[in-house]
């Protein structure tokens, strides 16, 4: 069965570094998520993708944030300036669709970020 | 405001048991999703049920939707240690070009042997 993949699983780095988290989404998929879970928290919506720019986007994906479709198969969010309140674990999801509303997200197994 | 509120935030069972979760939302939805999170990991996509829909049925999962009260819930029947995980109900919030998905807080399902 097809799946999201990311990669690395885990990701440490120092405080101010940048870092480029990266995912596969499902082949057939148009539409791409990154979602964010702090530690002992809710998961969290940061961005969506779809024809090659950003959908939507909440108010924690600032400046510091990025995302870019390179290829044809990898999706990344980059994070510019990392900060300690950066650390958590990232989702990449991808869709179908997306306009119809009912369509399933699929998640990928995530990538821990910490930053020290 | 809130969406996907779980309760219980914590449900202790023994093997054979059923399970049930419930969820509260505050807006109108198109539909709602439930998640299962193992420790650690990610998020496992369980079952969608759509707002014009009132049960759905997977496995030993059984899913019910009340819009009049904004709220659905989450049976496991006969519950395995395996089932052992967090589970998160999710509402989609309708945009443009796709919809992104609001989490409850989840509700930690703790399966003995």
């Amino acid at each position: 069965e097809p799946e999201v993949t990311q990669t690395p699983s885990h990701q440490v780095t120092q405080m101010g570094q940048e870092v480029i988290l990266r995912c596969v989404p499902i082949s057939n998929h148009l539409y791409f998520y990154w979602y964010r879970q702090i530690l002992g928290q809710k998961v969290e919506f940061l961005v969506s993708f779809y024809n090659n720019e950003i959908s939507e986007k909440s108010e924690i994906f600032d400046d510091q944030f990025s995302v870019e479709r390179p290829d044809g198969s990898n999706f990344t969010l980059k994070i510019r300036s990392t900060k300690l309140e950066d650390s958590a674990m990232y989702f990449c999801a991808s869709s179908e669709v997306g306009t119809s509303g009912v369509d399933t997200q699929y998640f990928g197994p995530g990538t821990r970020l910490t930053v020290l | 405001s809130q969406q996907g509120e779980e309760d219980p935030q914590a449900l202790s069972i023994q093997e054979g048991e059923n399970a049930t979760m419930n969820c509260s939302y505050k807006t109108s939805i198109n539909n709602l999703q439930w998640y299962r999170q193992n420790s650690g990991r990610g998020l496992v996509h369980l079952i969608l049920i759509r707002s014009n829909e009132r049960e759905k049925h997977s496995g030993r999962l059984r899913v019910t939707l009340d819009t009049s009260k904004k709220s659905s819930s989450l049976l496991i029947t006969a519950s395995r240690a395996a089932d052992t995980a967090s589970y998160f109900c999710a509402t989609i919030m309708i945009y443009n070009q796709g919809g992104k998905l609001i989490f409850g807080q989840g509700t930690e399902l703790s399966v003995k042997p």
